[in-house]
Parts: C-alpha cells; sequence; structure tokens
C-alpha cells in the first residue's frame, strides 16, 4: 500500500514567511508524529497526534510553530514567521498504535530553506 | 533527561565482514527500540525492531537487546558496499515518540 506522503518535498523561503507542511499518513495509521532534522543533526521530536488530538506538543520550539490534524488523516505543520534557524528537513511519521511495537514509518520528508 | 548514545563513527570494516553497532539509552523501562538507515538526502527507513531480551534476526542483520545493561546493538553480517550508510537507534520511551542517536556512519570498503 501506499506509504507517507508529504509536500512539498522541497520549500524554500523568504525570512518573516508563513510555511505550511503537509502530511498524509499511510492509511489507518490513528497515530501521527512530526520530527525535524537540522542539518548534520539527529532527528528531534516536534508534536504528536492520536487522531485529532495533540497530546504531546513539547517538542514545538516555539509559539510560531503549531499543527493540527483533521478527520484522523492529513496534518498540517505551520511555521509562522520563518527565521533561518528554521531551515531544516520536516519529517513525518506514522503508526498504528498497539501494532508492530508502534513502529513509525516515515515519510520523504520537506526541505525547508529560509533565505 | 532521556537520551540515546551511539558511537558516531565512522565505522569501517571490510566487504565480507561484520559490522557492530551499538546504542545504549538512559531509561530501564524503555520497551520498544528500532534500528533505521538513512541515506544522505533520505528519509529513515526502517531495518528492524526489537521488544524482547535477546537476539532477533533478519536476513543478515541481527538486532541484540540486554535492558539490564541498557543497550541494544545492530550486526551486519557479510557487509557490502551498500551497506555504507548512516544508521540510527531509535528508542520508545513508552510516551510514544521515538527518540534517535545522532547516528552511526558505515562505510564498507571492498
Amino acid at each position: 500500500g501506499a506509504g507517507v506522503s508529504q509536500s512539498p518535498s522541497n520549500k524554500v523561503t523568504e525570512k518573516g514567511k508563513d510555511v505550511e507542511l503537509r502530511c498524509d499518513p499511510i492509511s489507518g495509521h490513528t497515530a501521527l508524529y512530526w520530527y525535524r532534522q537540522s542539518l548534520g543533526q539527529g532527528l528531534e521530536f516536534l508534536i504528536y497526534f492520536q487522531g485529532n488530538s495533540a497530546p504531546d506538543k513539547s517538542g514545538l520550539p516555539s509559539d510560531r510553530f503549531s499543527a493540527e490534524r483533521t478527520g484522523g488523516s492529513v496534518s498540517t505543520l505551520t511555521i509562522q514567521r520563518t527565521q533561518q534557524e528554521d531551515s531544516a528537513v520536516y519529517l513525518c511519521a506514522s503508526s498504528l498504535p498497539g501494532t508492530e511495537q508502534e513502529t513509525q514509518y516515515f515519510g520523504p520528508g520537506t526541505r525547508l530553506l529560509v533565505l | 533527561q532521556k537520551e540515546v548514545e551511539q558511537n558516531s563513527g565512522p565505522l569501517s570494516v571490510p566487504e565480507g565482514a561484520i559490522a557492530s553497532l551499538n546504542c545504549t539509552y538512559s531509561d530501564r523501562g524503555s520497551q520498544s527500540f528500532f534500528w533505521y538507515r538513512q541515506y544522505s538526502g533520505k528519509s529513515p527507513e526502517l531495518i528492524m525492531s526489537i521488544y524482547s531480551n535477546g537476539d532477533k534476526e533478519d536476513g543478515r542483520f541481527t538486532a541484540q537487546l540486554n535492558k539490564a545493561s541498557q543497550y541494544v546493538s545492530l550486526l551486519i553480517r557479510d557487509s557490502q558496499p551498500s551497506d555504507s550508510v548512516t544508521y540510527l537507534c531509535a528508542v520508545n520511551f513508552n510516551d510514544y515518540k521515538l527518540s534517535f542517536g545522532a547516528g552511526t556512519t558505515v562505510t564498507v570498503r571492498a
């Protein structure tokens, strides 16, 4: 079946602009995660959704970052007033809790460059 | 602070040899452990997961878990040049999200 998809694959924006990143999880996966990977850095957790609820937003780095999920499926990560330090690869993953030790499957990522 | 530690490498092994990657974690209560590989410019790709103490084999890969010592390892038998990539250890500290190590870069030399 189809894996996790993300769009856009690449995004170049100017400092101060808002951006929206989209994630479409594997069909039927109720859990969805956003991570960030800066150049040469490890993966950093941002936010977790179970259904449409976000019980863990602990990784969002500032109030410029927000995310929502609708219909228990697609999620959008929004970064307002982008800064150069926001440049990174934003990765989305999904899983089906209670199965496969809750293995998370990753999408291809969105590469964000803030000029 | 929940941490996952890996040697960053690079780990260089000759073709056909066994590559051994180690990972330690800070929370004794952790239940799920994963090895991913990540090609440059790509997203993490699952190799295998392990849940119980002992060994789990899948093809040329063997994951080993020792919860008492808080380490998980990955062995790659008959290493091939195509195995030259960064390997990420990930731990679920019973809080849904994965915590990742910094990754170990493996180079298999012909």
